[in-house]
């Protein structure tokens, strides 16, 4: 089965700071993929980064990067030079592949942006 | 339109009623999903489509019903509700079922049981 956690219900960050989010994940699928999703209080899903499992370089998307230590099984989101409008809830996820794209997602981190 | 849409936004509704949830996808992509997103719970996927064709139903109960008339739009048929199935609904699409393809999500459905 698999299985994210994210442990950080609520992290706050001063603007223009680095802030990084935590999420571990288990499986026994040698193959697979780690994403983060944005929710804003819009309700809608926003797709940042992905992350496979057999990438040998970390993710990066803009002031996205993706920290992924494969032997922790962590996969750490990290904002860089936060801004206002990143205020939202963060989402690690993961999916692997049986027939379908299986994607199992984290309980969230809500991210608050402190001016 | 872009992306993905879901009408209505906002549902108020009777355990008695009948009501629809409608998706709508504009990215040309063959795979659609249904998420259930509840307070302090993760995620729970519902209902997978790829190519109109349901390949994953998530032990959800049959007052569910989901309807993939063809690959841009995807409905869930709502009948007897309970109070617990308050939620959001989230709808979902990809480009394949490939563990890399990323899902681009619809706004969803504040859906509340009275």
């Amino acid at each position: 089965a698999q299985k994210i956690t994210q442990t950080q219900p609520g992290m706050f960050v001063q603007e223009k700071e680095a802030v990084t989010l935590d999420c571990t994940y288990d499986t026994s699928d040698p193959s697979y993929g780690l994403f983060w999703y944005k929710q804003p209080s819009s309700g809608e899903m926003i797709f940042l980064i992905y992350q496979g499992s057999y990438d040998q370089q970390n993710a990066t998307e803009g002031r996205y990067s993706l920290n992924f230590q494969k032997a922790r099984k962590s996969a750490n989101l990290v904002i860089s030079a936060s801004q206002l409008g990143d205020s939202a809830m963060y989402f690690c996820a993961m999916s692997t592949t049986g027939g379908y794209q299986k994607v199992t997602f984290g309980i969230g981190t809500k991210l608050q942006v402190i001016p | 339109e872009t992306g993905v849409t879901q009408t209505p936004r906002h549902l108020v509704m009777g355990m008695t009623n009948k009501k629809s949830l409608k998706c709508e996808q504009h990215l040309g992509h063959n795979a659609m999903y249904w998420y259930k997103q509840s307070a302090k719970k993760p995620l729970e996927l519902m209902f997978v489509y790829s190519l109109e064709e349901r390949v994953e139903n998530n032990s959800v109960p049959s007052r569910f019903s989901p309807e993939c008339p063809n690959s841009s739009h995807l409905f869930l048929h709502l009948h007897t509700l309970q109070p617990e199935d308050s939620a959001l609904y989230l709808c979902a699409s990809s480009q394949g079922l490939r563990q890399n393809n990323e899902q681009f999500f619809g706004p969803g459905t504040r859906l509340t049981v009275l």
